[in-house]
């Protein structure tokens, strides 16, 4: 079983949608999430950064993380075309550790 | 400011030869990481360095090293290609101030023939 778990769809969605993804994990030492998107030939770029539980909302994106079920979560509100693009969690165990432990990626698409 | 720059971006070479690969962090950033990302393994780890340190290390053998130098800036050595080290390498750069961000750049596309 992997470390973190990630469903890697693919995600079809309307444009206006709400797009929902989430992660698993079995580590219970992992105190900060990240989510970063992915688009094809590029690196990933960080979209949300999050420290152990609760809620944290930027714009269009909101993440949640629920420490108690090893669970996070990310919504993107009034999806559009440009957010078409693969989603990948990570996450790590201490402050200034930079050994992330990524999720598969989900590959998104929002249709206009 | 400029991003995590990483050179070249594509990359071809056979099995048995040996491959170098640079980053240069963001500026000001002093930990640079390193991962391979596959189809089918996704992003893993590779090693982490810091004040020219290696302090973590993922599980690959020893044909993959790396050093960093005074300026930050690091590079990534293959020894002995394998086909199945086809991948592209990813490089993260942090500011190391109390968060555990990573910025990652563009990355270099390696393939093995």
């Amino acid at each position: 079983q992997k470390e973190v778990e990630q469903d890697p769809g693919p995600l079809s969605v309307p444009e206006g949608a709400i797009v929902s993804l989430n992660c698993t994990y079995s580590n219970s030492a992992f105190q900060y999430f990240m989510w970063y998107r992915q688009y094809s030939r590029k690196g990933p770029e960080l979209l949300m950064y999050t420290y152990s539980s609760g809620n944290k909302e930027d714009g269009r994106f909101t993440a949640q993380v629920d420490k108690s079920s090893k669970y996070i979560s990310l919504f993107i509100r009034d999806s559009q075309p440009s957010d078409s693009a693969t989603y990948l969690c990570a996450m790590s165990a201490a402050l200034n550790d930079y050994k992330l432990s990524f999720g598969a990626g989900t590959t998104v698409t929002v249709r206009a | 400011k400029a991003g995590v720059t990483q050179t070249p971006r594509y990359l071809i070479k056979t099995r048995g030869q040996q491959v170098t690969l640079s980053c240069s962090p963001i500026s000001g950033h002093r930990s640079v990481s390193w991962y391979q990302q596959t189809p089918g393994q996704g992003l893993q780890f590779l090693f982490e360095y810091f004040s020219e340190t290696q302090r973590n290390k993922g599980n690959f053998p020893g044909r993959f090293s790396g050093r960093q130098f005074s300026n930050s800036r690091s590079e990534m050595n293959v020894s002995t290609l394998e086909l199945g080290d086809s991948a592209l390498y990813l490089c993260a750069s942090s500011l190391v101030t109390g968060n555990n961000e990573q910025f990652f750049g563009p990355g270099t596309r390696l393939t093995v023939l």
